[in-house]
């Protein structure tokens, strides 16, 4: 069965430090991964990840993929209250439609 | 703006009820989802939809139903058979499948029983 696992399902930390989080998976298939920002209500896009070793970045927050240890990784320096959100990490394996396999999340607690 | 809308916010079903809940978007988007997130399991995949008047049943599909009749619009039902039908609701779309663009997401249905 394909599942996504991610770690850990909670942390709290102070303004200014630096958070990785871990997402790992065994699914058939496997397309992309992708990870999204869980504020309130509509998840945003974060990352798609599809190639080994090439990380992506975004300001203060980068990912990286390895293919052969099925994990991902999603790190935020310098965090703010504002990164405060639940993190979810999904893979999406070829031949489904599109559908996606989400992780249970990551709750980030950042306080000032 | 072009988005997704999801209606109600916050709905409430009454035991053997079916509710219905409103995906609507603006996107042109072929591709439209529905998730159901509970706490502590993240988001299932409930139904699934790549062209009008097509869709297929994902992971949890018992106990709702779908359709999609026009391309902008995928509203689904969730039947008196969903046992337990306390959750929240994300619709979600995208411009392909596979999804080479990021899928867009509604802001959610609350649904609670009384």
């Amino acid at each position: 069965e394909d599942k996504v696992v991610q770690s850990p399902l909670s942390l709290v930390v102070h303004e200014g430090d630096t958070v990785t989080l871990n997402c790992s998976y065994e699914v058939t298939n496997f397309r992309s991964l992708l990870w999204y920002k869980q504020e309130k209500k509509a998840p945003t896009f974060l990352f798609m990840l599809t190639s080994s070793g090439i990380e992506k970045k975004s300001g203060r927050l980068s990912s990286i993929l390895d293919k052969k240890e099925l994990f991902s990784i999603l790190n935020i320096t310098a965090t703010q209250t504002g990164d405060s959100a639940v993190y979810l990490c999904a893979v999406e394996p070829y031949n489904q439609g599109g559908k996606l396999i989400f992780g249970q999340g990551t709750e980030l607690s950042v306080k000032p | 703006d072009g988005g997704i809308t999801q209606s109600p916010k916050y709905l409430f079903r009454k035991e053997g009820q079916n509710v219905t809940l409103s995906c609507e978007q603006n996107l042109n988007h072929d591709a439209m989802y529905w998730y159901r997130q509970d706490p502590g399991q993240g988001l299932r995949l409930i139904y699934y939809s790549q062209i009008v008047n097509d869709f297929q049943k994902g992971d949890i599909a018992e106990g709702y139903s779908v359709s999609r009749e026009k391309k902008e619009s995928f509203p689904l039902t969730v039947t008196s058979a969903q046992k337990n039908p306390t959750a929240f609701y994300l619709c979600a779309s995208a411009n392909g499948f596979p999804a080479d663009e990021k899928l867009f997401f509604g802001s959610g249905t609350q649904l609670s029983v009384l």
